[in-house]
């Protein structure tokens, strides 16, 4: 049983469109993220959700909208999808606070056309 | 500000040699610290963590890492290599706070000669 889960895998858009990643997770973890891989592998933060509520927003373009209908569920949402965005996206969630690592899931390769 | 920092961006050592893989960090206060794994095509496994105590932890696959505070070092080991440990490796600090967030070194590939 998958603790972290992403959905789609991979992903291949036209620039202009609008995209959504899903992830979920079973873990019963209070905390989710959504980090970027770029072309060199830097995994940067771009989100981070405790219980519902964003708490880190690290200057990400206000195209990509997070979402948390619970504490289970954290989805990304990307509008006017541009070449720039190509890149890998992984979602990770943990306990939140102190003593914790988090776990992730197993990516999503976004290619923008 | 928190940061990690991996001085080498890629590693060849031979299989069956011994591992020794970089990393130090900047955060004000006592760190958490991680090593994650990444196979190609992967998501990160995690490694090995340290949070307190015994300054040398062991983790998985035969890994271990040591915590110097005085270096702000937390160098990851491996006495012998296997071709599976082909990998990216990343190192990561935990800063808790008001803003709970894991910040990652910019990895280290490492490559495995037969």
């Amino acid at each position: 049983d998958t603790a972290v889960s992403q959905t789609p895998k991979y992903l291949v858009t036209q620039m202009g469109n609008d995209k959504s990643i899903k992830c979920e997770q079973n873990l019963g973890h209070d905390t989710m993220y959504w980090y970027k891989q770029d072309s060199k592998k830097f995994l940067k933060i771009m989100f981070s959700y405790n219980n519902k509520e964003l708490i880190i927003n690290e200057t990400v373009p206000n195209r990509f909208s997070p979402k948390s209908p619970d504490k289970a569920h954290l989805n990304l949402h990307i509008n006017s999808l541009e070449l720039g965005d190509s890149a890998v996206y992984f979602c990770a969630s943990s306990q939140g606070r102190a003593n914790t690592e988090a776990f992730f899931g197993q990516g999503t390769r976004l290619t923008v056309v | 500000a928190q940061s990690v920092t991996q001085p080498d961006i890629h590693i060849t050592v031979s299989e069956g040699a011994s591992l020794e893989l970089r990393c130090n960090y900047s955060y004000g206060a006592t760190p958490y610290l991680f090593w994650y794994v990444q196979s190609p095509g992967q998501g990160l496994q995690l490694l090995l963590k340290y949070f307190s105590g015994d300054t040398l932890v062991q983790g998985i696959k035969g890994f271990e890492a040591e915590f110097k505070r005085s270096q702000s070092s937390f160098n990851l080991r491996k006495p012998s290599v296997h071709w599976s440990d082909a990998a990216e490796y990343f190192c990561a600090v935990a800063a808790w706070g008001r803003d709970d967030k894991i910040i990652f070194g910019k990895g280290t590939r490492l490559h495995i000669l037969p």
